[in-house]
């Protein structure tokens, strides 16, 4: 089967720097996506890595390590608008042009 | 149009009756997908289409779940007698059938 495991949940402190692990168990995948969703709010698109490495996008970066079947979201410079849920999702080749998704991890950000 | 359209956007029901649910994807998105979430869980997969067809109907929690897309375009979820269960917001999401998903801002679902 194909599946993914994030952290429930994860606190931070304004200001600082935070990950959020994904690992996952899948027979071959296209590549390794991030959403955001703010309480009472709608999934929104982050990030999408399709090679290993660093992907960059402001404060914003996601890895991926294919061999480590292993990747994260790291946020830098944590705002209070940063706390959300943040879920991990890949495209399997076996998996008809559906996403599958983690549970999703809370960050929870305090001053 | 600009984005995914869903509606209502909330919508009380009492046990029993049914209710539709539309969603309108970004046109041109060939990729259509129903999800349901209830309140602080993950995304709960029910349907997918690619044009009108749909490929997987897996997620469909029982037969009192329905969904059609007509001209590649709009779908309707229909549950039939409803049950406080079903209770959940319903998202539905289009894609170009990559990897990028665009949902809408749900169908908050409440049976009473």
């Amino acid at each position: 089967g194909q599946s993914l495991e994030q952290p429930s949940e994860v606190t931070a402190v304004e200001g600082a720097i935070v990950q959020i692990n994904c690992t996952y168990q899948t027979s071959g995948f296209y590549g390794l996506s991030w959403y955001q969703q703010h309480d009472g709010g709608a999934p929104t698109f982050l990030s999408y890595n399709a090679l290993d490495g660093l992907e960059e996008t402001g404060r914003f970066s996601s890895f991926l390590s294919r061999s480590d079947s292993y990747g994260y979201l790291l946020l830098q410079e944590l705002q209070m608008k940063d706390s959300a849920s943040y879920f991990c999702a890949v495209m399997g080749v076996d998996s008809n042009y559906q996403l599958i998704w983690g549970a999703g991890t809370k960050l929870i950000i305090k001053p | 149009g600009a984005g995914v359209s869903q509606s209502p956007s909330n919508k009380v029901t009492e046990k029993g009756k049914d209710v539709e649910l539309r969603c309108d994807p970004i046109s041109g998105h060939t990729a259509l997908y129903w999800y349901r979430q209830s309140l602080g869980q993950g995304l709960e997969f029910l349907i997918y289409f690619q044009g009108n067809s749909a490929p997987d109907k897996s997620g469909l929690p029982s037969d009192r779940f329905s969904a059609e897309r007509t001209g590649g375009s709009v779908s309707t979820l229909t549950i039939q007698r409803t049950q406080q269960e079903d209770s959940a917001v319903y998202l539905c999401a289009s894609s170009l059938g990559g990897e990028g998903y665009t949902f809408g801002s749900g169908t908050r679902l409440t049976v009473v």
